[in-house]
Parts: structure tokens; sequence; C-alpha cells
């Protein structure tokens, strides 16, 4: 399995950062697995944000603090996940990694992960 | 709030020597859904070890982990020099919250 990042690396205060992971090797909507976004930065270390995964349907799981403005979506067509954070402050600059998880249910370690996105909240 | 205490924060070793690293979670871990991952710099994490002490795909035997409850342990049985880096504890009973220890740094003395 590899997971390949995509998005831009400069982000506005304000405004809504986007990134892709195009994943090769398994299938998004595989039911022992999961499609996770992380990020890392000095003052937080690593912090999971959320996850979709499809167990019959789709589900979603989101970090309480980001839980307002975080939207994770799979899209089967193109085989990739994808993250939306909504007004973006200088405190989201951090590394963004997405993630596989291969899952004892839904109990899932991180198994795959992307190379990582530097992503910067300035103007 | 869970939370996942690692350590010790740095410990310093030479080529060869054993590292047991420490970590300890502040509420029990169900079903040891517990992951230690390395780290080098400029680097994504990798998965050594989950469900408390399998091995991921392709992760040396030296590489091992114990425990269960709320004490784990991640155990290097000789330190090669592609070792040195940062090792991470996670758990992922937890959802929507899968807590990652803030890491221990394994340096060459």
């Amino acid at each position: 399995v590899q997971l390949q990042q995509s998005g831009p690396g400069l982000v506005k205060p304000s405004q809504t950062l986007s990134l892709t992971c195009a994943i090769s090797g398994d299938s998004v909507s595989s039911n022992s697995a999961s499609w996770n976004w992380l990020r890392q930065s000095p003052s937080r270390g690593l912090e999971w944000l959320g996850r979709t995964y499809y167990r019959s349907k789709w589900n979603n799981d989101y970090r309480e603090s980001v839980k307002s403005r975080i939207s994770i979506k799979p899209d089967t067509t193109k085989n990739h996940f994808s993250l939306q954070l909504d007004s973006v402050t200088p405190e989201d600059t951090a590394v963004y990694y997405c993630a596989g998880g291969e899952c004892d249910n839904v109990a899932c370690s991180l198994n795959h992960w992307g190379q990582g996105t530097l992503v910067t909240v300035s103007s | 709030e869970i939370v996942l205490t690692q350590s010790p924060g740095t410990l310093s070793l030479s080529p060869g020597e054993r590292a047991t690293l420490s970590c300890r979670a502040s509420q029990s871990v169900s079903l040891n859904y517990l992951a230690w991952y390395q780290q080098k710099p400029g680097q994504a994490p990798r998965l050594l070890i989950y469900g408390a002490s399998s091995r991921a795909t392709g992760i040396p035997v030296r590489f091992s982990g114990s425990g269960s409850g709320t004490d784990f342990t991640l155990t290097i049985s000789r330190l090669e020099p592609e070792d040195f880096a940062m090792y991470y504890c996670q758990r992922y009973d937890s959802s929507p919250l899968y807590a990652f220890g803030q890491g221990t740094k394994v340096e060459i003395k």
C-alpha cells in the first residue's frame, strides 16, 4: 500500500486547508481499513485529526477539538480521500500526514503513511 | 482526558546496547490496542508494533513489545545505527481520540 499526498503548502488565515491522499495497493472502500489524517507540530506533537472508513456504510470520526471545522471524504471513483479544514489560523500550521489503518473491526493501527505535507497558515 | 506518558524523554545508548522504552496510559487500554512507531527526521512515522506485541510487516525481530492494561514496553534488543530515532506509542482503542505519547528520543551516546 502506498499513499501519495497532494495539496498546497500555504493557506491564508480564515481560509480552507484542502489536501488529498491517493491510495494504491488497497481500496478506500475496504471493509477492513480506515483512512486517516494526522498532523505534527513542535507545540502539539503528533495529533490524530480524523478518519473515514466503510463498514456496510461510510463512517467518520473526528477529533473533538476540530470537529466543527473538519471534513474527511472518500472518493471511490479516484480511490482517494480528502481533508478539508475550515477557518484556519496560524495554530493550524503543521506537517499533515495521511495514513491507512488495518483494523480489528474499527480499532485500527496506522500501517501506511503518506510522505507528509508542510502546511503554513500565513497571509 | 486520555493521556499516554512515555519515559524516558531521551535515552543515550551505544550501538549494540539494549533499549527499553516505557509507555504508561492514564486509563487501561482495551484489548491491548497499543502501537509503537519509529520516526526519523524529515520522515513519516513507521509502524513497528501493533496489538502491544505483534511486529508489523518487515520489522526486524530485535524490536519487541510487551505489556497490558496501563503499562507497555518497547524493547530493542541490540541497537543498530539505523535505530537511533524518535519513538512514539499510541492507543487506538478510543476513537474519536487516538492519543499519542510525547515520544522518546533514542540518541547515540
